[in-house]
């Protein structure tokens, strides 16, 4: 396995277009997270899903943010209508069933820069 | 207010200095983990604390978990330039949920 893969990993749009990032978790893991981080920040939640079912959505995410995870496999992530405020590094990340606490593995991101 | 207070927010030293960070709270938690992110890349878990009081070592870094399970500290001997990086704690607010990050420690390790 070679760990959780995000792509692309870079992704300049221009204003009030849409854009979509796909995220492999690894395989045995039924937990996948999305965070987003802004320089020098950490991480801030987004979403995550266990399985098919999204489980949580922050009350930060515009109605712009949809994600899913089809089939408990990968995973996607889309803005629409996108806003400068929007630049980020968008995270994912997989995990073993949380109730244990077990740590994440995490991506590598998408570096969004909206212009 | 943030539910993780990380202290210092960015140190800068030289090679071979010990430093110590830390993650502060005023609530309880079962757990927390610390992770460590580099430049342009995800965070890599380096630890999970559970008991209170509780230190473990990874070579040159050492955790603990305050007591009260309130509270942890990382302490680094002799820094290496490869230490630079953000330093994260984070923790399970409830049982089965997802992680909170505190908002970092950017250290860099000048050689």
């Amino acid at each position: 396995d070679t760990g959780v893969s995000q792509d692309p990993r870079h992704k300049i749009t221009k204003r009030g277009q849409n854009v979509t990032f796909r995220c492999d978790p690894i395989s045995e893991h039924n937990r996948l997270y999305w965070y987003r981080q802004t320089l020098g920040q950490g991480p801030e939640f987004l979403t995550y899903f266990q399985n098919e079912a999204q489980l949580e959505k922050s009350r930060l995410l515009s109605d712009r943010f949809s994600a899913e995870r089809p089939k408990g496999s990968f995973s996607t992530l889309e803005i629409q209508r996108t806003e400068q405020g929007d630049s980020a590094m968008y995270l994912c990340a997989s995990s073993l069933d949380a109730t244990r606490g077990y740590g994440y593995t995490f991506g590598s991101g998408t570096r969004l820069t909206v212009v | 207010t943030q539910l993780l207070e990380q202290s210092p927010q960015f140190l800068s030293i030289q090679e071979g200095e010990n430093l110590t960070v830390y993650c502060n709270s005023s609530s309880v938690f079962s757990s927390l983990q610390w992770y460590r992110q580099e430049p342009g890349e995800g965070p890599v878990l380096l630890v999970t604390v559970v008991t209170g009081g509780e230190v473990k070592k990874l070579k040159r870094l050492t955790f603990q978990f305050g007591d009260a399970r309130k509270d942890s500290s990382l302490h680094i001997t002799a820094a290496q330039p490869g230490d630079t990086g953000l330093y994260l704690c984070a923790v399970f607010v409830t049982s089965g949920s997802r992680l909170t990050f505190g908002e970092g420690t950017q250290l860099t390790v000048n050689p």
